[in-house]
């Protein structure tokens, strides 16, 4: 079965970057976008943006750019997305997920806390 | 950027009653490209509806999804005790793709 999975909760100061990795299985990974969407505490759904990993094309959300970079490793079925020059703004749970013709599929989570 | 406007907020309702949620555009979805997603507290949240109208798998047919252009709805015909939870409409025909605020439905 399809599965995305994440890697596990981080904790930054001001100013560092992360790294969120998604390793896919279950299905062909050059196929489809990977999205990324985060949800901070207690509130809404925000898309980040989405790699293909077929190309390496990335779409990212205007508030994203400069900031985010989206990026794959084919050959071990993972994406990864880097956000840099965190604030506290940026503590949420950051999720990718698959959008395929018929459902969509979405990792575990990732939360990244930011805090000095 | 297409803005997309739930309401309600929060939606009170008791199981077996029928409950919809709206969600409004401010221009047209393109090719009605437009999902509705269901989140439970601590937990990724989970499609329900995709091109305005169209069932995900696994998904019971009390939940249906109708409109176009810039005015959707989603339907719960009956509501369950799982039922209860946020739902999120979501546009994915425009770049940046956005989602709605969300409506809390509640056991009333």
């Amino acid at each position: 079965q399809v599965q995305l999975v994440q890697s596990g909760a981080e904790v930054k100061k001001p100013g560092a970057s992360v790294r969120v990795s998604c390793e896919a299985s279950g299905y062909s990974f050059k196929d489809s976008y990977i999205h990324w969407v985060r949800q901070a505490p207690g509130q809404g759904l925000e898309w980040m943006g989405w790699i293909s990993p077929d190309t390496g094309g990335t779409d990212i959300a205007q508030k994203f750019q400069g900031r985010v970079s989206m990026t794959s490793d084919t050959s071990i079925s993972t994406a990864y997305m880097e956000l840099s020059s965190l604030t506290s703004d940026d503590t949420a749970v950051y999720y990718c997920a698959r959008w395929a013709a018929t459902s969509a599929y979405w990792g575990q989570g990732t939360l990244v806390t930011v805090s000095s | 950027e297409i803005v997309l406007t739930q309401s309600p907020g929060t939606l009170s309702l008791s199981p077996g009653e029928r409950a919809t949620l709206s969600c409004r555009a401010s221009q047209s979805v393109v090719s009605n490209s437009l999902a509705w997603f269901q989140q439970k507290p601590g937990q990724p949240p989970r499609v329900l509806i995709y091109a305005a109208s169209s069932r995900a798998t696994g998904i019971p047919d009390r939940f249906s999804g109708s409109g176009s252009g810039t005015d959707f709805t989603l339907t719960i015909s009956r509501l369950e005790p799982e039922d209860f939870a946020v739902f999120y409409c979501h546009q994915y025909g425009s770049s940046p793709q956005t989602f709605g605020q969300g409506t809390r439905l509640e056991i009333k």
